[in-house]
């Protein structure tokens, strides 16, 4: 199984400051048509994850473009920038390149 | 606009069969590239992908659960079905299901909570 490493577990930041995330993944997730299937997910308290970004980098419809995501092959980031209160909740990367289909462990975003 | 919502039995005891169900709108599991997920959720704990149908009726299951898991769908009635046999209290969680693509999970059901209880 492809294994998604994620850190850090939890992060505490500022309303209006930047935060990253990084995911890191055991096996390259680029499939045999060239694409990329690391994804990255919101799960807001109580509330099932919503998907946030597609294929390292795409927005989801909605999405402020205050997110972004970046990487390859095996090394993936998640920036928030000007962080706001309704960011809070965990963070999820998740693969769909390789069954099974693997997440990481969450990152757990706290508003100071 | 796409919607899911599962239900299953709530509670359920040790070594009995979990059956849940999966209504959904916006899509059809007869279209080309079109699937559904099953992933679950122990209580704080993180996301564990449980198997995928497609349109096409092929399925995914995860190797961890071994020959436990089946999934299927009512594609005339828009939904899709997993069974989970011989529970045990390891399998208490909350269960969702969620659309699927080619490119991966996007929309999401609410979950449906199950306690594995004697």
């Amino acid at each position: 199984d492809v294994v998604m490493t994620q850190t850090p577990p939890s992060l505490s930041v500022a309303i209006g400051q930047s935060v990253s995330i990084s995911c890191k993944s055991s096996q390259s997730l680029v499939y045999s048509d060239g694409k990329t299937y690391l994804h990255w997910l919101l799960q807001s308290s109580g509330r099932s994850p919503k998907r946030l970004i597609y294929q390292v980098s795409n927005l989801d419809s909605g999405v402020p473009d205050r997110f972004s995501g970046t990487g390859s092959q095996k090394d993936f980031t998640l920036k928030i920038s000007r962080v706001e209160a309704k960011d809070l909740g965990v963070y999820y990367c998740a693969q769909t390149t390789h069954f099974p289909l693997t997440f990481g462990s969450g990152t757990k975003l706290e508003i100071k | 606009q796409v919607t899911l919502k599962e239900s299953g039995p709530g509670i359920l005891q040790p070594s009995h069969t979990l059956s849940l169900t999966c209504s959904f709108s916006g899509f059809s599991l007869s279209t080309y590239g079109m699937g559904v997920s099953w992933i679950r959720q122990p209580s704080g704990k993180g996301l564990e992908w449980l198997a995928s149908i497609w349109w096409n009726g092929n399925t995914y299951n995860n190797p961890s659960l071994k020959s436990r898991l089946t999934v299927s769908k009512d594609t005339s009635n828009n939904q899709a079905f997993l069974k989970v046999t011989s529970v045990d209290t390891a399998d208490t969680a909350t269960y969702y299901c969620a659309h699927t693509r080619f490119g991966g999970i996007d929309y999401w059901g609410q979950g449906v909570m199950v306690t594995v209880s004697s």
